[in-house]
């Protein structure tokens, strides 16, 4: 079964400290991984995909296939990054299978 | 702004009865989905569609109907037959063209059973 985790529910960090959110995938073949995010009183957004190895405000996440995991990092923490941060993971078909979500809260 | 609108924000039902959440985009976008977020769940979804008069069952569509009369609109109905219907529901939208996975989200409605 398609399955996305994010093991930890809550993560807390001080500002200016790395972070990195955990995703592990459950996928046959080769899935699409995306990382969204939803700011408080915000709507949920893409903030970023694996296909395009891009850097979203300071964020990159890589796909590794041998431990099946797309961990979503960045190297200091801002207070602005506080938010719920969900992996999500889409195979062939047009289902869109999102992780329990994480959030994170970054202090001053 | 945004081009989906989600209609009401909030809604309060009495238990047994149905209530019928609206979904309108105007993005032009082939695929509409219905998610529900629940505190610690993330997100599950209900049902999706990716063409006019056509949708599939998502994980968790018992209790729920929707219908696709229209590109625009994918409407959901949450039926009395849903267990545990108070929850916060998000509709979103996805090109198809793009060949891409990003959806595109709505601000939500908030259901409370009574």
């Amino acid at each position: 079964a398609q399955r996305v985790t994010q093991p930890e529910k809550l993560l807390s960090v001080f500002k200016g400290a790395p972070v990195e959110l955990k995703c592990n995938y459950s996928y046959s073949g080769s899935p699409e991984l995306f990382w969204y995010v939803q700011y408080s009183r915000q709507r949920l957004q893409l903030l970023l995909r694996h296909i395009s190895r891009e850097s979203i405000k300071g964020f990159t996440a890589d796909l590794n296939k041998g431990e099946t995991s797309f961990h979503l990092k960045k190297p200091f923490a801002q207070e602005e990054d506080s938010a719920m941060y969900y992996c999500a993971g889409k195979g062939g078909s047009e289902k869109l299978v999102f992780g329990k979500g994480t959030k994170l809260t970054v202090n001053p | 702004d945004g081009g989906i609108t989600q209609s009401p924000k909030y809604l309060f039902r009495k238990e047994g009865q149905n209530v019928t959440l609206s979904c309108e985009q105007n993005l032009n976008h082939d695929a509409m989905y219905w998610y529900r977020q629940d505190p610690g769940q993330g997100l599950r979804l209900i049902y999706y569609s990716q063409i006019v008069n056509d949708f599939q069952k998502g994980d968790i569509a018992e209790g729920y109907s929707v219908s696709r009369e229209k590109k625009e609109s994918f409407p959901l109905t949450v039926t009395s037959a849903q267990k545990n219907p108070t929850a916060f529901y998000l509709c979103a939208t996805r090109l198809t063209d793009a060949n891409t996975g990003e959806l595109f989200f709505g601000e939500g409605s908030r259901l409370t059973v009574l």
